[in-house]
């Protein structure tokens, strides 16, 4: 089984409608990340989470909100989505010993608005 | 503000051929650097990190980073690549910016391994 977990894995929806993202991890880290991925942009930061009453907003978070229901778990809204919110969504998550502790990913999920 | 920059969004090289990955950074503050790679479909997996000492760093499967305080750059090198190299590769940095934290990721450079 992944140690981190999205889903769902695909999904197409239309503008304007509630979405929301789910991802789990077993790792036992206290850290959590979303990042969308666009061609050719890389990965830009969401928000972030260093435990479950730490929520930060990242690069990117306007159209966007994030809950941390418990360490393990963390999901990602879009309230009204827009078509300009198509990307392929990633959660990562870290150990919370420093910030010299790499991320590990989910296998993404790819959302299309239309 | 931050930013890591990928000088190549391609680099098409021949099998066992040599190849460099560029990376440059732009940072006042101390930095940690990471190197990941990512297969069709799939997340994103660590290559290596360079976090302190010695600034030359290795991978498991053949792949080197060395960083450059002065140019601020970590460019990832391979001396001979194999056909299932073919990826993309992120260079990515982490660092403490006054009341939070950056975790900046570069554009990405697809290697595209031919035989």
């Amino acid at each position: 089984d992944a140690d981190v977990t999205q889903t769902p894995r695909n999904r197409i929806t239309k503008t304007g409608k509630r979405i929301m993202l789910e991802c789990s991890q077993t790792k036992g880290h206290d850290r959590m990340y979303w990042y969308r991925q666009d061609p050719g942009l890389g990965l830009r930061l969401i928000y972030y989470s260093f435990d479950v009453k730490d929520i930060n907003k990242g690069e990117i978070s306007d159209g966007y909100s994030v809950s941390r229901q418990a360490q393990a778990k963390f999901s990602l809204s879009l309230e009204s989505a827009i078509p300009n919110q198509t990307a392929l969504y990633f959660c990562a998550t870290s150990a919370s010993r420093g910030l010299n502790q790499p991320q590990h990913f989910g296998d993404g999920t790819r959302l299309s608005i239309l | 503000a931050q930013s890591v920059t990928q000088l190549d969004s391609q680099v098409p090289v021949f099998e066992e051929a040599p190849v460099e990955l560029r990376c440059n950074y732009s940072s006042s503050v101390s930095v940690y650097l990471f190197w990941y790679v990512q297969y069709p479909n799939q997340g994103l997996q660590l290559l290596l990190k360079y976090l302190s000492g010695s600034t030359l760093v290795e991978s498991i499967n053949g792949f080197e980073a060395e960083f450059n305080k002065s140019q601020t750059s970590f460019h990832l090198r391979k001396p001979s690549v194999h056909i299932s190299d073919t990826a993309e590769y992120f260079c990515a940095v982490t660092l403490s910016e006054g009341q939070g934290f950056s975790f900046i990721f570069g554009k990405g450079t697809r290697l595209l391994v031919k035989p």
